[in-house]
This record gives C-alpha cells, structure tokens and sequence, in this order.
C-alpha cells in the first residue's frame, strides 16, 4: 500500500511566522504534489515537483516555497504567514506525473491567526 | 471558464437509485482522466481510471466522450456508504499535473 504522511494534521501559526509542512512518501515516486483545498474552490495545485531538487510552479505559488532534498520528501514552506493561507494542504505522489494515480497524504489543516 | 466544471450538487437520492454525474474539461490535449472520491474530512482517493470506450467497476461506470470534452459517472443501486464528495480529475495535456474539480456532494439517504 502506498503510504504518504504530512508532519501535522492540525496547526495554529500566527501572522507572520514561518511555518513548515512535509510530506513523506514510501513508494519511491518521483512526482508529489502540494495543494490547498477551500471551499467551493476545490484543489489548487501550488507547487510540484517531478525530481529531486525539481519544482514546478503550480496554479497558486505566490506565496509559497518548496523544497524537495531527497526522493521521499517533499516540503512546502509559508515564508510569512497571512491569514488568507488559513486552508487545508494536501500533499500528493504519483509514479507518473499527470498521466497516473496520485495518492494523497491525510492533510495538514493550518489555521493562521 | 474553470478548466474542469462540476455540478456541485448536493445530490439527495434515496437508497438503491440510481444517480449520475457529469463533468467537463476544457483543454483539448488532455489525455487521462479519473473520478476520486473525497469523504468528509478526509483525503482525496481514486474511485476509478476513465478509459476512452467507457468502463465499469461493480455499480460505478465511467463514461468519456473526447469529441463533446464530458466524463461522466453513474451509480447504481446507491448505499448508504457511497455519501461523498466526488472529483472530475482531468490530466493537463502537457504538464505532469492533475486538475481537479470542486466536486459534485452525494447524500444517500435511508
């Protein structure tokens, strides 16, 4: 079974802050994902990447950071808090990019304050 | 115009009807497409791969037409169990990336 964690499912950061999210993936994929998910707005997709030290702006990168050292992980990083990234994020991994299955992580539901 | 377009519903049907879905994409190249199914609070999970001639796995059937850009998605025989939130998920021809519908709520009732 593929497994994809994230570090937090809950989260309270005040405006301002740095804050750090990763995800783990167990499946040796070369492809994850980051997105939030709002209501009424579904999943936007805010960065991804397809290789180690490999990103690729998504649909709402501003923002937004990632990095991605190693294989398995995949770091999304909020390099000043603001109210309005107040959302539920979503980390993904596939074997194959777009053409193949994503399997998502539980969720880490951030609220700034 | 949103790249993938879903009713969001919520649908109410009854236990044991019968419900569809529809969606539409607008990129042209788009080349995969697939139905995730999302319950409250939790992640997003594939329900089911969309094929060109149109597929079915128990009571679920997908349908594709390229030509009108449409997938669709039929339940039977509805359970209680099958109340979620249901995703259009559409490939972006070109780009390793997923799009994803807001999705279309499902509430089976007894």
């Amino acid at each position: 079974d593929v497994k994809v964690t994230q570090s937090s499912r809950y989260l309270v950061k005040r405006t301002g802050e740095k804050v750090f999210l990763e995800c783990v993936q167990d499946m040796d994929h070369e492809n994850m994902f980051w997105y939030r998910q709002d209501p009424g707005l579904g999943l936007r997709l805010i960065y991804f990447s397809y290789d180690v030290k490999m990103k690729e702006k998504g649909d709402i990168p501003e923002g937004y950071s990632v990095s991605r050292e190693k294989k398995e992980r995949f770091s999304l990083i909020l390099e000043s808090a603001s109210t309005n990234q107040t959302s539920m994020y979503l980390c993904a991994s596939s074997a194959n990019g777009g053409l193949e299955t994503q399997y998502f992580g539980p969720g880490t539901r951030l609220l700034v304050l | 115009r949103k790249e993938v377009e879903q009713d969001p519903g919520p649908f109410n049907v009854p236990e044991g009807a019968t419900v569809a879905f529809n969606c539409t994409y607008s990129n042209s190249a788009s080349q995969s497409f697939f139905w995730y199914r999302q319950d409250c609070r939790k992640e997003p999970k594939l329900l089911m791969s969309v094929y060109s001639s149109g597929n079915e796995d128990g009571r679920f059937t997908a349908q594709l037409n390229r030509a009108s850009q449409y997938i669709s998605l039929l339940i039977r025989d509805s359970k209680l169990s099958d109340s979620a939130t249901y995703l259009c998920v559409v490939n972006q021809g070109g780009r390793r990336a997923l799009t994803f519908g807001s999705g279309t709520r499902l509430q089976v009732q007894p």
